[in-house]
Formats: structure tokens, C-alpha cells, sequence
């Protein structure tokens, strides 16, 4: 079955600065790689998520990219700020016909003021 | 629109006894998934429940079932309880035509097995 590797568990940067966490996956069927973020005691909210079709992909101050050869996809964050401090979790998935994600352990990102 | 729910928000439990938890997908949504998360790990799938019918199963023992009803709400119910078995219990639901894309997930059940 799948296993997706995420890294580092434990990220702490300033504000201001970038946070970048990676993800491998080992199923090269997966096609859908989404990223949670999930604050304390709150549910996992979806953030950006890219398709095995697309390199890159960016939402204001997130983005993440994806190298299929590779196999790992990667998440980056500029300009942090102190509430983007939380845990994020990469998943990975084959989508339609398996209805079946595969997360990663996260990382505990903490933004420092 | 309402998001996915879930119910109860606690759970208490002894070993040995069975718990039931409850799930409502967001309106129009087929899919429902469940998964299990330790305290501070990450999430393990469970089950994948469409159009009333177990699409998929990870790897947990058949103690763990469920099933869907026709309006799409979902049971996940686990018998013989274990220690082990403490966790947080999230559902999440996607749109009929996305399949495993873009999962909503609910508050979760924190069930406690003493």
C-alpha cells in the first residue's frame, strides 16, 4: 500500500520568514496530493491541494509543487505570521476509484513573533 | 451550508464494551470517510463508505464497521473496546463526483476507553 513520509515533525521559524515541509510517497498510481492544516482541537481544514498533472500550484501565501519523478510533493509558506502556527498534514491519494488518503505523521509548525 | 457533523463530541467507554459514532456528510455529498487519529499522530483511514456500500478498508480489525444509511449519514461502530482504541475519531465527506478529492472533515468524537 501507500506510505508518505512527511518532514521535519517539528518546525519552528520567525515571523516573517518561509516554512517549507516535504513529503514522499511511494504508490506512483497516486494522482491527488492535499495539505490540512490542523490547529489545536480544531478539525483538519483543507489548504492547497495539486493533481499529478500539475507541477506547481499557489494560493496567496502558500504554495506547494510536486516532482511525479521523484515522488515528493512540498509545501512552502512566505511571510509566516503567528496564526499559521499549527500542525500540517501532506496526504496522498489515488483518487476516484480508491476513495482512500494516505497522511503523513505532520509537523507541528510554530511561528514565533 | 452546513459542514459535516458528528456526534458525540465525547465518549467514554470501559474495555471490553462497543461505541457507536455518528456522522452527517455535507448536503449532497455520497462519500464518507473515517479515520482514526492517536493523540499526537497523524490520521489512519478506517473506511470509505459511497452510495451505502464499504468502498474501502484500512488496515484495522474487523471489531472496526459501520455502515451508511440512505440519506448518507454514516455509524462507525467498534466493539470489544481496547485501550488502545482511545483516540480521536474524525469523519469527512466529499462530493459525488470527486471521489477521494477535496475530503470535508467534521469536529471528530473523542472517545476515551478506560
Amino acid at each position: 500500500g501507500e506510505n508518505v513520509e512527511q518532514h521535519p515533525s517539528t518546525l519552528s521559524v520567525q515571523e516573517g520568514d518561509s516554512a517549507v515541509i516535504k513529503c514522499t510517497y511511494s504508490d506512483s498510481a497516486s494522482n491527488y496530493f492535499p495539505w490540512y492544516k490542523q490547529e489545536l482541537g480544531k478539525r483538519p481544514q483543507l489548504i492547497i491541494d495539486i493533481r499529478s498533472n500539475v507541477g506547481e500550484k499557489k494560493d496567496q501565501r502558500i504554495a506547494v509543487t510536486l516532482n511525479k519523478t521523484a515522488k515528493h510533493f512540498s509545501l512552502h509558506i512566505t511571510e509566516t505570521q503567528p496564526e499559521d502556527s499549527a500542525v500540517y498534514f501532506c496526504a496522498a491519494s489515488t483518487g476516484t476509484n480508491a476513495g482512500k488518503s494516505t497522511f503523513g505523521d505532520g509537523t507541528t509548525l510554530t511561528v514565533k513573533p | 451550508e452546513a459542514g459535516v457533523t458528528q456526534s458525540p463530541t465525547h465518549l467514554i467507554k470501559t474495555r471490553g464494551q462497543q461505541a457507536t459514532l455518528r456522522c452527517s456528510p455535507i448536503s449532497g455529498h455520497t462519500s464518507v470517510y473515517w479515520y482514526q487519529q492517536a493523540l499526537g499522530l497523524g490520521l489512519q483511514f478506517l473506511l470509505w463508505y459511497d452510495e451505502g456500500e464499504e468502498r474501502n478498508r484500512g488496515n484495522f480489525p474487523p471489531r472496526f464497521s459501520g455502515r451508511q444509511f440512505p440519506n448518507y449519514s454514516s455509524e462507525l461502530n467498534v466493539n470489544a473496546l481496547e485501550l488502545e482504541d482511545s483516540a480521536l475519531y474524525l469523519c469527512a465527506s466529499s462530493p459525488v463526483d470527486r471521489g477521494a478529492y477535496e475530503q470535508y472533515f467534521g469536529p471528530g468524537t473523542r472517545l476515551t476507553v478506560t
